[in-house]
């Protein structure tokens, strides 16, 4: 069974610093990798995903995030974060061979400082 | 707007009272999903619907069962709580069964058991 690891669980940056979160997966085949966002008191919601094609993916808000297959990682980077972007991240993975659910992440608390 | 809704947002119940959590759609979409989460923890995925097919995780405790009487309702139903199931309960819909699918989820409810 695949999992997944987000080694940083709490992040605290001051806004304009830039970010990083990072995410590992662990299986052997083809994924698909999205990352979501849940800003406080809301509800979950996609941030970006990687299908194919090129791996560095953009996503709403100024994120994106790199596919790096060899390291089987998929991190989400922002130049400069803002106050508004504190919220929890979860990465999560699905392999395309057959399966539709998906594996998340432990999840990672950003604060932003204004 | 479609979306994923959940009531009650906060739910507090008695040690062994039994308890219902609801979860409705407006997106018709095919799949449906109850997770937990628990602070710090990545959401676990209790059970799921594909149309009227129930597909329970393995280690999804007998506590624990759902309904789906239609595409837009699903119900979770804790029979006897305890304090161990305390925790953010999390609906998802995804539009079928493909590894492409982004997960929609609801606001979650809280439970709180005394």
């Amino acid at each position: 069974a695949q999992s997944v690891s987000q080694h940083n669980h709490h992040v605290i940056l001051s806004e304009a610093a830039s970010l990083e979160l990072g995410c590992n997966y662990s299986y052997g085949g083809t994924v698909n990798l999205f990352w979501y966002v849940q800003y406080p008191g809301q509800h979950l919601q996609l941030l970006l995903k990687y299908f194919s094609g090129d791996p560095l993916v953009k996503g709403i808000k100024g994120f994106e995030a790199e596919f790096i297959k060899s390291k089987f990682s998929f991190n989400l980077r922002k130049p400069s974060v803002q106050w508004s972007d504190t919220a929890e991240y979860f990465c999560a993975v699905i392999p395309t061979g057959g399966s539709y659910i998906p594996t998340f992440g432990r999840g990672t608390s950003l604060i932003v400082h204004p | 707007d479609a979306m994923v809704i959940q009531n009650p947002r906060y739910q507090v119940t008695q040690f062994g009272k039994p308890v219902t959590l609801s979860c409705s759609q407006t997106l018709n979409h095919n799949v449906m999903y109850w997770y937990q989460q628990k602070s710090s923890q990545a959401p676990k995925l209790l059970f799921h619907y594909y149309d009227k097919d129930f597909n329970n995780e393995a280690d999804t405790p007998d506590n624990f069962q759902s309904r789906r009487p239609n595409t837009s309702f699903c119900f979770l139903d804790i029979r006897s709580p305890g304090l161990g199931d305390a925790a953010m309960y999390l609906c998802a819909t995804s539009r079928d069964r493909s590894s492409y699918n982004e997960q929609f989820f609801g606001p979650g409810t809280r439970l709180t058991v005394l």
